[in-house]
């Protein structure tokens, strides 16, 4: 177990809706990374959050976007969904920015239909 | 840009023999390599990483891996496999110029199982 928790486990919803990933870091932890897993793409970052500000930026679509909570709680929104992105969302923390040891949540597994 | 190539998409080996992932990459500056393990069902864990100073990094449950410059080269090794070594192994590489931050990318992985 490594103290990350993401809800919801399973998530399966129709194709134009719009649909909330939650993700809750290690205690202490200050950094939050949220990353798609798919069979076609691989596993690619999207984004970071550091403290409540946005640190990095990956290959996120603009359907999609997240935040950082003041309780260090991390929400990723995807919206418009369409069948390619279902795939398994996983979230990260660590305890400062660089990211140098990331400690991973179960992951929530996403199915559009 | 950089980018992660793991040479073998699965790898069978069987019990107590020695195992060894190959992991390639190409970047333009200055790199920090990973590797990670997926058991089924679970999120990935951090097995090991180099940052700096020596190539020889040890990480946990007996891997390590070999930081080759010249090769640009980063594979892993195990003398010694068990059934419960069984997962998805992922290689990544980040340059830190993410915002300062080490984001990685990461390889397609390697899927390595162990028959008894």
């Amino acid at each position: 177990d490594s103290g990350v928790t993401q809800t919801p486990k399973h998530l399966i919803t129709a194709t134009g809706q719009r649909v909330t990933l939650r993700c809750s870091p290690r205690s202490g932890d200050l950094s939050v990374y949220w990353y798609q897993q798919s069979l076609d793409q691989g596993l690619q970052f999207l984004i970071q959050y550091y403290n409540g500000e946005e640190r990095a930026k990956g290959n996120i679509l603009e359907r999609f976007s997240a935040q950082q909570f003041p309780d260090l709680h991390s929400e990723l929104n995807l919206s418009s969904l369409e069948l390619g992105d279902s795939a398994l969302y996983f979230c990260a923390s660590s305890v400062g920015a660089r990211g140098e040891e990331q400690y991973f949540g179960p992951g929530t597994r996403l199915t559009v239909t | 840009a950089q980018s992660v190539t793991q040479l073998d998409s699965q790898v069978p080996v069987f019990e107590e023999a020695p195992v060894e992932l190959r992991c390639n990459y190409s970047s333009s500056v200055s790199v920090y390599l990973f590797w990670y393990v997926q058991y089924p069902n679970q999120g990935l864990q951090l097995l090991l990483k180099y940052l700096s100073g020596s190539t020889l990094v040890k990480g946990i449950n007996g891997f390590e891996a070999e930081f080759n410059k010249s090769q640009t080269s980063f594979h892993l090794r195990k003398p010694s496999v068990h059934i419960s070594d069984t997962a998805e192994y992922f290689c990544a590489v980040s340059d830190g110029t993410s915002g300062g931050s080490y984001i990685p990318t990461f390889g397609r992985g390697t899927s390595l199982i162990v028959h008894p």
